[in-house]
């Protein structure tokens, strides 16, 4: 049971760059996040999908969007990547939003020079 | 404006000891108090989670103690083992609404 998978595990872009970060869940879960990790800011809320077919912004949506693809994949998009986006990404999915347990990826660590 | 608030921001202890680590809240809808743990290079993972119609939940080494009234959650853990150095993050949800979690506590257990 792979749980949530996200790829790339590594990424270096240059400033004005895009990509997408990719996330698949196998638990049949309704809800998918996109947190970002930074030393000493903990974990921000990027985007979450409370459902299939569903986005909402969280904390720090600025300079990503997102899409769910259906009910197994999540990706993030940084249409033009800035040096303020090298960090930690990591995607969570939960069975639903909320008070149940959210299982996470291992994680992208995404550089921008 | 930082609705979990977590200290200390790194912790050192000796083994055998007990570690403990607080978080802070405002927002009193939130109904929902997990604790993850994250080694390096992994995704957190759940550790705990208690809801506020208990003041402690203990699981082997592990309790959160919950104050109501004050909005406070801690984390302890007894005998503190070498492999118990991780990063540790608080959380909290109301309803169906995301987590929103601390900054985070890097525990570091010497021998």
């Amino acid at each position: 049971n792979a749980g949530v998978t996200q790829t790339p595990k590594f990424q270096v872009l240059k400033t004005g760059q895009s990509m997408t970060l990719q996330c698949a869940q196998d638990m049949n879960h309704n809800s998918m996040y996109w947190y970002r990790q930074d030393p000493g800011m903990g974990l921000r809320l990027i985007y979450y999908s409370a459902s299939e077919g569903t986005t909402d912004k969280g904390e720090v949506p600025n300079g990503y969007n997102v899409s769910r693809l259906n009910k197994r994949e999540f990706s993030l998009r940084l249409e033009s990547a800035a040096p303020s986006q090298t960090s930690v990404y990591f995607c969570a999915s939960s069975a639903a939003q909320g008070n149940t347990e959210a299982f996470f990826g291992q994680g992208t660590r995404l550089t921008v020079v | 404006q930082q609705q979990v608030k977590q200290s200390p921001q790194s912790l050192i202890v000796q083994k055998g000891g007990i570690s403990i680590i607080n978080c802070a809240y405002e927002n009193t809808a939130f109904d929902y108090f997990p604790w993850y743990q994250q080694f390096p290079g992994k995704g957190p993972a759940l550790l705990i989670a208690i809801r506020p119609d208990v003041s402690e939940k203990k699981e082997g080494r592990f309790t959160i103690s919950f104050n109501k009234s004050a909005k406070q959650f801690s984390l302890h853990i007894m005998d503190s083992q070498p492999g118990d150095s991780a990063t540790y993050f608080c959380a909290a949800s109301r309803g169906n609404t995301p987590l929103v979690f601390g900054k985070g506590t890097r525990l570091s257990v010497i021998a």
